[in-house]
């Protein structure tokens, strides 16, 4: 099966510095690759995703890129802010899964002010 | 448009009884997958359903069970509870199909303590 695994699982940075979380993956069928961002007590909410049929996509300050020969996507967040604190999760699946998707572990931000 | 809701949001029973979880899916979804996240760890698929049949399944053993009603909304079944059952229990609705991914949505959860 899939196995996803996430680096750091910790990251501070300081309000306006950008912040990098990688992700690995294991299995070359997989093809969908979502982000979350879950803010302590809160669901997890989905903020951006990507597909193999592309290498990067970008909203605003958040970006995500995917290479899938090495088989790792990276999220990049600039301009960090205050509000950007919260534990992040990368995922991966394939179209033959459905929507079952394997979670990395997690990468708690911190942006301090 | 109403998004996902799930009840209770807080649980406490003692090992070895049996919990049942509820979950209403967003407007439009027909698919619902549930995932188990244990404290400081990231969701793990328990099972998904689509269209009131089970679409798969984790690596979770047959004393978590579960239904999709005609409305799409869903329950967490488990039997004989155990001590490391305790997690937030989640559930996403999504609208697709059985074989193509679509971005899930979570509920707020369901906090289950087994002591």
């Amino acid at each position: 099966g899939e196995n996803v695994e996430q680096h750091p699982s910790t990251l501070s940075v300081q309000e306006g510095d950008s912040a990098v979380i990688k992700c690995t993956y294991s299995d070359s069928a997989s093809n969908y690759f979502p982000w979350y961002k879950q803010e302590l007590g809160k669901r997890p909410q989905l903020i951006i995703d990507i597909r193999s049929n592309v290498g990067e996509k970008k909203d605003q300050r958040i970006a995500v890129t995917l290479n899938k020969t090495a088989k790792h996507f990276s999220l990049h967040i600039t301009e960090t802010q205050p509000e950007d604190s919260a534990v992040y999760f990368c995922a991966a699946t394939h179209n033959n899964a459905g929507n079952m998707l394997t979670f990395g572990g997690g990468t708690r931000l911190m942006v301090k002010p | 448009e109403t998004g996902v809701t799930q009840s209770p949001t807080h649980l406490i029973k003692t090992r070895g009884q049996q919990v049942t979880l509820r979950c209403s899916s967003q407007s439009g979804h027909n698919t619902v997958s549930w995932y188990q996240q244990a404290l400081g760890q990231g969701p793990q698929f328990i099972f998904q359903y689509y269209r009131e049949e089970e679409n798969g399944r984790g690596n979770f053993p047959p004393r978590f069970s579960g239904l999709q009603f005609p409305n799409y909304s869903s329950e967490l079944n488990v039997n004989a509870l155990e001590l490391d059952d305790s997690a937030l229990y989640l559930c996403a609705s999504s609208p697709g199909m059985r074989d193509r991914v679509s971005p899930l949505h979570f509920g707020n959860g369901t906090r289950l303590t087994v002591t």
